[in-house]
């Protein structure tokens, strides 16, 4: 079942914060980030497993509560780069492949 | 650049006709998925192999069908094309079978007329 993912649009001006946050009715066993540009690929941002370990970029911080299954993406001190589609990618079994996304998020940072 | 090639870039072809869709992985990375995104359904896993070796299933139709080569490439098969196939496939690729980040291709944008 496709993860809820919440707002569906954000504006932010530069130098400012947003939280994108990422909700499944299953249990999840990984939750993956990933930031898509308009006519681009997807790029990894994040993979956060069942019992907290994480792998990721150092300017980008998520959690993993994985009693409600949810994840939260946060991102801090915006900058212009930061724009573009975020995915979450949920695996609600063991395999780490079987990736279910979310219908994404639209982060737009203006100057 | 990911590093992972896809051709074609572009495709258009007519309602119940076969395509192929190839994808070369980075160097090294034994795992090779596929995925299908579409203004509708947003990003859809199709299939992942691993080492030549189908390890994963999603949403995959049965008129698609897809493999990895000994030399690591990997086609997808797409027949009897519909409209609703209209879509951007995505190839990533992984050093790992799972837990590890996906490097995606640039993706080939298929139009069926």
């Amino acid at each position: 079942q496709q993860p809820v993912q919440s707002p569906q649009a954000v504006i932010l001006r530069e130098g400012e914060d947003a939280v994108i946050n990422c909700s499944s009715s299953k249990a999840l066993y990984s939750v993956h980030w990933y930031r898509q540009k308009h006519g681009e690929a997807p790029v990894f941002l994040m993979i956060l497993l069942k019992g907290g370990e994480q792998k990721g970029h150092e300017k980008i911080s998520a959690s993993f509560n994985e009693k409600k299954q949810q994840s939260s993406l946060y991102l801090t001190a915006s900058q212009l780069s930061y724009s573009g589609t975020y995915f979450c990618g949920t695996d609600t079994e063991t395999s780490g492949s079987r990736l279910t996304f979310g219908e994404g998020t639209q982060l737009t940072v203006n100057p | 650049d990911s590093g992972v090639t896809q051709t074609p870039k572009h495709l258009i072809t007519a309602t119940g006709q076969r395509v192929t869709l190839r994808c070369s992985p980075r160097s090294g990375d034994l795992s090779v998925y596929w995925y299908q995104q579409s203004l509708d359904q947003g990003l859809q896993f199709l299939i992942q192999y691993y080492n030549g070796e189908e390890r994963a299933k999603g949403n995959i139709l049965e008129r698609f069908s897809a493999q990895q080569f000994p030399d690591l490439h990997s086609e997808l098969n797409l027949s009897s094309l519909e409209l609703g196939d209209s879509a951007l496939y995505f190839c990533a690729s992984s050093p790992r079978r799972s837990f590890y980040e996906q490097y995606f291709g640039p993706g080939t944008r298929l139009t069926v007329t």
